[in-house]
């Protein structure tokens, strides 16, 4: 079963606008983490914001900021006055089980932003 | 600068060939793992490795082998090469137990099986 969804493949905005970008993950655990990369057309995978199940406040790093909604188990990535730069493919990703020998992070299939100027 | 270190980038291999794949970091850090990444499915994981010494099965780890004899390395190796191994690699290494700093990704191997 998909632990991590992203529901949206696509999406464009307008340069300076924000955007929303849609994470909904499935877990049986009280401890996780929850991630958002970005993944420029060069490749390489840059970590953008970190969100710890136990953390009250949601998550903010500079432009983005993470919404997140515990009970329905959503962790939405917002790109605040988005710029050129952010175009890119972005992955919302889960760690589960703090205390089990087991740090792997599941991936979501990711949603590709594009911003218009 | 201090990262992860995948080599080679690219690579093409002739079906039934074999290959390894090194990935090196200098920070330290003692969980390291491999994916890969296919269009539309995101990045699934290998294999990853809690330690030096150790290595463990991930969700797709048929056809691959691991080793980690030296805490700074993590070897990927394919003993013969399919198709359907083409794919892009990422290594991926991590000094907390929870991530919240940040999983450090390598800029990932591109190979194609032919």
């Amino acid at each position: 079963a998909q632990k991590i969804t992203q529901t949206q493949p696509g999406m464009f905005v307008q340069e300076k606008e924000a955007v929303t970008l849609d994470c909904t993950y499935d877990t049986s655990d009280q401890s996780y983490g929850l991630f958002w990369y970005k993944q420029p057309s060069s490749g390489e995978m840059i970590f953008l914001i970190y969100q710890g199940s136990y953390d009250e406040q949601n998550a903010t790093e500079g432009r983005y900021s993470l919404n997140f909604q515990k009970a329905r188990k959503s962790a939405n990535l917002v790109i605040s006055a988005s710029q050129l730069g952010d175009s890119a493919m972005y992955f919302c990703a889960m760690r589960e089980g703090l205390g089990a020998n087991d740090y792997k992070l599941s991936f979501g299939a990711g949603t590709t932003v594009t911003v218009r100027a | 600068n201090a990262g992860v270190t995948q080599t080679p980038k690219f690579r093409v291999l002739k079906t039934g060939q074999s290959m390894t794949l090194l990935c090196a970091q200098d920070m330290n850090h003692e969980y390291m793992y491999w994916y890969r990444q296919d269009p539309g499915m995101g990045l699934r994981l290998i294999h990853y490795s809690v330690g030096e010494g150790t290595t463990a099965k991930g969700e797709v780890p048929d056809g691959y082998n691991v080793s980690r004899l030296k805490k700074q390395n993590f070897l990927l190796g394919l003993e013969s090469a399919a198709p359907s191994q083409t794919s892009v690699y990422f290594c991926a290494s991590s000094y907390s137990i929870s991530g919240a700093d940040g999983y450090t990704f390598g800029s990932g191997t591109r190979l194609t099986v032919v």
